[in-house]
């Protein structure tokens, strides 16, 4: 079966320390995404590619970095200079032709 | 700019029907969507309607556009304890090939 796959589900880092949060998918999409979600704060978009190679800042990349060598895959790393890193990431992926997102079951990363 | 408003909260009794209420803004949105996301998961796309749509059906789930008005509403019928979730609304914008999202309505089922 076609999904998106994130891992791991549970992260636990040191302060200080970079951490790289893994997201694939299967679904043979060209865009994927990166949102992070706190409590009542919905979604907030971190970085998005359209096409292999190439991605673009969202609202909040700040202290992110991303990387889309492969269309199936797209890390997110989560660097020391982001600076309230603890919160549960989402991967997402969508054609570009109709929209409507297919979302990983997501990452819950806390920082101690 | 670009926003979708919901509230964050509603309380419904079991058997009775919930209806969350969205706005947005942008007028060139060409989808509206409705994800549900239960506790520690990813979201799940629900249902979503075209824009030269008034209204969708599919089993419990009834969507309502107004586009004059902006307003989308989801409806569920007999609601369910597995209904409890986080319902997000979402538009897409067509010109940056993106989707936003609403904050979430946090909809919890009273016996």
């Amino acid at each position: 079966d076609g999904g998106i796959t994130q891992s791991p589900k549970y992260l636990f880092r040191k302060e200080g320390q970079n951490v790289t949060l893994s997201c694939e998918q299967n679904l043979n999409h060209d865009a994927m995404y990166w949102y992070r979600q706190d409590p009542g704060q919905g979604l907030r978009l971190i970085y998005y590619s359209q096409i292999v190679n190439d991605f673009q800042k969202g609202d909040i990349a700040e202290g992110y970095s991303v990387s889309r060598e492969k269309k199936e895959s797209f890390p997110l790393t989560v660097t020391s200079a982001q600076k309230n890193p603890t919160a549960f990431y989402l991967c997402a992926s969508s054609t570009l032709e109709k929209g409507g997102y297919t979302f990983g079951s997501g990452t819950r990363l806390t920082v101690v | 700019g670009e926003d979708v408003e919901q509230s964050l909260f509603l309380s419904v009794r079991e058997g009775d029907s919930s209806v969350i209420n969205c706005t947005y803004t942008d007028s060139s949105s060409t989808y509206l969507y409705w994800y549900k996301q239960e506790p520690g998961a990813g979201l799940q796309l629900l249902t979503y309607i075209f824009s030269n749509m008034d209204m969708k059906q599919d089993q419990r789930l009834t969507v309502l556009l107004n586009k004059k008005d902006k307003h989308l509403s989801l409806r569920i019928a007999d609601t369910q304890t597995g209904d409890s979730a986080i319902y997000f609304c979402a538009e897409s914008i067509v010109r940056d090939d993106k989707i936003i999202f609403g904050k979430g309505t946090r909809l919890h089922i009273l016996p």
